[in-house]
């Protein structure tokens, strides 16, 4: 149990474009989902949190307006890239929160973009 | 702010060896302390999630122990196999809040 998917694993897109990415939750339902970014060599740096059916909360020196998210069901949660840039490229996984007291948090496989 | 360290950025060592993985935290305020295993280019798997009230957690050949008062955790693997090949991070989760802060990993070559 506790599967999280991502959609795409891989994806190159130009510069200037937009990219979305999508999270799953395969077996449970999850209420908040996070977002984080992985430079290489480097650790997980969280983005924001998204929530179903509100607005998601972006961590200090996260352009909301450049990384939109819409978590608009219980297993669904997307990452749209918008105008994307080279900087932009990087490892990004999501993770879903089990609904137990734990907190504990289930991961993607993470999504490899890579703007050109 | 929580910080977390992890020490050393590298290890390499021979099959059988026996592995000891340090993760250090600032902050002891922590409601849990949790274990991921990375494979490159891969997500986080989880090996090991402990309480804050809890001293050690075992699965299978490993082993992970918590003093929250001195802010630190200790991945123990036992006779590596190359298999165990990866990068392994900790991450903690504060009382007051769901985020994880995350260290920044410890990369494991075991040699066959």
């Amino acid at each position: 149990g506790a599967v999280v998917s991502q959609h795409p694993s891989w994806v190159i897109c130009k510069s200037g474009t937009s990219v979305k990415i999508e999270c799953r939750s395969l077996d449970f339902q999850a209420t908040t989902m996070f977002w984080y970014r992985q430079f290489p060599k480097q650790s997980l740096m969280l983005m924001a949190t998204s929530n179903e059916g509100s607005k998601a909360t972006y961590e200090q020196g996260v352009e909301k307006d450049k990384f939109l998210i819409n978590h608009a069901s219980l297993t669904l949660s997307t990452l749209t890239v918008t105008s994307a840039h080279p900087e932009d490229s990087s490892f990004y996984i999501c993770s879903a929160r089990v609904p137990s007291g734990r907190w504990e948090q289930y991961f993607g496989p993470g999504t490899r973009l890579t703007v050109t | 702010k929580q910080e977390v360290t992890q020490i050393p950025a590298a290890l390499s060592v021979p099959e059988g060896e026996n592995l000891v993985l340090n993760c250090s935290f600032t902050d002891s305020a922590i409601y849990n302390l949790q274990w991921f295993r990375q494979d490159p280019g891969k997500g986080l798997t989880s090996l090991l999630l402990i309480q804050s009230s809890q001293r050690e957690q075992t699965s299978g050949r490993l082993n992970a122990s918590l003093d929250k008062s001195s802010g630190r955790s200790t991945l123990y693997i036992a006779a590596s196999q190359p298999g165990d090949s990866a990068t392994y991070l900790c991450a903690v989760r504060p009382t007051n809040d769901y985020k994880l802060s995350f260290g920044a990993g410890t990369t494991v070559t075991v040699r066959a």
